[in-house]
């Protein structure tokens, strides 16, 4: 059964920082991209990055670009959302989803992680 | 503002059709790609409905069916169920933008 575990998420103030995790299980991790997604409190989703299978290559949305990076650790079958200089606007419940095909459809998303930027 | 522009709310009654249709530009479902669907059941993470248009993952109830024309597409559903109310987002990629755009979400009520 595929599993996708999220963790890391809470309470920061803007301009701090925050890890998020993903601990996948149930597939063999290494053959498939993954992707973020986020969900603002009683908004719609928006996507966030993605990254290959070997972590080579990430794309990021415009609006996290250049302060959020996204990586993998295929030994520990383990994501990683490195979030820095935080907004308000970046208050969301943060989803790992698995990529099957590059971009197109997300097939086993995990619970989310929420986080909250907010002074 | 969503690039792909959904109705915020439908609803039908138990047994009934509804349709939830999601539209587009020449830069993304116009451009040819391809059209998905997630279900989003209140309080939990999304769950894919439909992919590539058309197709249902296996364990999706057939009562779930999935259209593309031109720049829009459609999610189907028939025989309303209670379990059904829920949150529904399409999805697709645009080219101009480089990045995966979701519809707003439309919520639909089971009356």
């Amino acid at each position: 059964e595929v599993q996708l575990v999220e963790s890391g998420g809470g309470f920061v103030q803007p301009g701090g920082s925050l890890r998020l995790s993903c601990a996948a299980s149930g597939f063999t991790f290494s053959n498939y991209a993954m992707t973020w997604v986020r969900q603002a409190p009683g908004k719609g989703l928006e996507w966030v990055s993605v990254i290959s299978s070997d972590g080579v290559n990430t794309y990021y949305a415009a609006s996290v670009k250049g302060r959020f990076t996204f990586s993998r650790d295929n030994s520990k079958n383990t994501l990683y959302l490195q979030m820095n200089s935080l907004r308000a606007e970046d208050t969301a419940t943060y989803y790992c989803a698995r990529d099957p095909r590059w971009l197109q459809n997300f097939d086993y998303w995990g619970q989310g992680s929420p986080v909250t930027v907010s002074s | 503002q969503s690039v792909l522009t959904q109705p915020p709310s439908v609803s039908g009654a138990p047994g009934q059709r509804v349709t939830i249709s999601c539209t587009g530009s020449s830069s993304n479902i116009g451009a040819g790609y391809d059209v998905h669907w997630y279900q989003q059941l209140p309080g939990t993470a999304p769950k894919l409905l439909i992919y590539d248009n058309s197709d249902r993952p296996s364990g999706v109830p057939d009562r779930f069916s999935g259209s593309k024309s031109a720049t829009s597409a459609s999610l189907a559903i028939a025989g309303l169920q209670a379990e059904d109310e829920a949150d529904y987002y399409c999805q697709s990629y645009d080219r101009s933008l480089s990045a995966v755009v979701f519809g707003g979400g439309t919520k639909l009520t089971v009356l």
